[in-house]
């Protein structure tokens, strides 16, 4: 059974402070995908990661993919009350379906 | 429809009892995906739908667990005899492509299943 593992379980912050969360696996993924899911709803799409080592930002968000493609980070820069929410990372198997990590629950304060 | 519809949002239910829940995929994703979330949990894979191929069940956790799918559209998960460890929130998402997994998942809100 392929397992990611996400590290910290849970982060609690003020405004303005950088975080770094950690993705990790045994297994070799496709690809790597990162959602954030607020209370109540979903979970969204924030990025794909395809190729080893490949790094990709979204604004204060930077997301990079291990060059083995077993593990990925997500840091985030100056975080903000709105980035306060449940950060997923999901690993696409050799199936055509998404394996989901244990989540990091970010709160961010004022 | 403009994105996933799950229905109902909510749902109560003693245990014994069989419940039904509904997801209205995104029109034109061939790809369709039951999840199961426990309280402040990540997401557990629960089977999948793509196109006309035959679903991989293989996350169903039991056998009271069952779902179909119509063609491309609606799919229904059943849960029979229900039990308290089924109280969690069920997602549902769509994908397009073949590989829908690579594009991607929009996920519906989900519904909140409690089981008394």
């Amino acid at each position: 059974t392929q397992l990611l593992e996400q590290s910290p379980q849970f982060l609690s912050i003020q405004e303005g402070e950088n975080l770094t969360v950690y993705c990790n696996s045994s297994s070799v993924f496709s690809s790597l995908q990162w959602y954030r899911q607020e209370p109540g709803e979903g979970p969204v799409l924030l990025v794909t990661v395809v190729t080893g080592g490949e790094v990709k930002k979204l604004k204060r968000l930077t997301f990079q993919f291990g060059d083995a493609r077993k593990d990925s980070s997500l840091h985030i820069t100056a975080a903000q009350p709105g980035d306060t929410g449940l950060y997923l990372c999901a690993g696409k198997d050799n199936t055509d379906k998404l394996i989901f990590g244990t989540g990091t629950r970010l709160q961010v304060f004022p | 429809g403009a994105g996933v519809s799950q229905s109902p949002s909510n749902k109560v239910t003693e245990k014994g009892k069989d419940v039904e829940l509904r997801c209205d995929p995104i029109s034109g994703h061939t790809a369709l995906y039951w999840y199961r979330q426990r309280l402040g949990q990540g997401l557990e894979f629960l089977i999948y739908f793509q196109g006309n191929s035959a679903p991989d069940k293989s996350g169903l956790p039991s056998d009271r667990f069952s779902a179909e799918r119509t063609g491309e559209s609606v799919s229904t998960l059943t849960i029979q005899r229900t039990q308290q460890e089924d109280s969690a929130v069920y997602l549902c998402a769509s994908s397009r492509g073949r590989w829908g997994a690579s594009y991607g998942y929009t996920f519906g809100s989900g519904t909140r299943l409690t089981v008394v």
